[in-house]
């Protein structure tokens, strides 16, 4: 079964909009840890928020916040006021433990589009 | 602060030959490397874990006598691909995490192209 599952291949927003990311996770660790990262064509992986299992708070850094519902075991990415640099693959990456090692499973991405 | 890079960004190799990839890690000490592969409009596939001055760990299905990983210090860890193949084309991207933090920090990837 897929870990990290985004149900979006590509998404439209318009500048100065919010657009929601979806990204739902699959899990029986207690202790996992949630990132999105940002990757232009460039191809660069840019990391934009963490979020921890533990965390009571949800996660915020500047224009992006994670609107994490534990019990749905989701972990969307919000970015608000658009702007066109935002257009991007955006990915969903869950840290999990496997054979003593830390490591990240990534969805299969989101591809979002901001037009003027 | 966290920045990893790689070199180079881009190679072309001619099929059985064998080429290497850096990953820095510039301001900081990189206990824990990864390797990932990416093929086009497709996610990220780990494909190793290395630890500075230990074994790599391989996933499964990558080949570990073909895709060589050296974790020579706490700054640097290479990628060898050898006697690549048109098959192996792909890019290529490593990421970096300080001692027990959690994020990865990634480099920019580089692209080889096997003719």
């Amino acid at each position: 079964a897929q870990k990290i599952t985004q149900t979006q291949p590509g998404m439209f927003v318009q500048e100065k909009e919010a657009v929601t990311l979806d990204c739902t996770y699959d899990t029986s660790d207690p202790s996992y840890g949630l990132f999105w990262y940002k990757q232009p064509s460039s191809g660069e992986m840019i990391f934009l928020i963490y979020q921890g299992s533990y965390d009571q708070q949800n996660a915020t850094e500047g224009r992006y916040s994670l609107n994490f519902q534990k019990a749905r075991k989701s972990a969307n990415l919000v970015i608000s006021a658009s702007q066109l640099g935002d257009s991007a693959m955006y990915f969903c990456a869950m840290r999990e433990v496997g054979r003593g090692f830390q490591k990240l499973v990534f969805g299969t991405g989101t591809r979002l589009l901001v037009s003027p | 602060g966290a920045v990893v890079s790689q070199h180079p960004s881009r190679v072309i190799c001619k099929s059985g030959t064998s080429v290497k990839i850096e990953c820095r890690s510039l301001d900081f000490q990189a206990t824990t490397m990864f390797w990932y592969r990416q093929f086009p409009k497709q996610s990220l596939m780990l494909m190793a874990t290395s630890n500075e001055g230990s074994k790599a760990t391989y996933e499964q299905g990558v080949e570990k006598d073909k895709f060589l990983i050296n974790h020579a210090s706490l700054t640097l860890s290479t990628l060898t691909v050898t006697s690549a193949h048109p098959e192996d084309s792909s890019f290529y991207i490593c990421s970096a995490r300080q001692g027990g933090a959690d994020t990865q920090y990634f480099g920019p990837g580089t692209r080889l192209t096997v003719l």
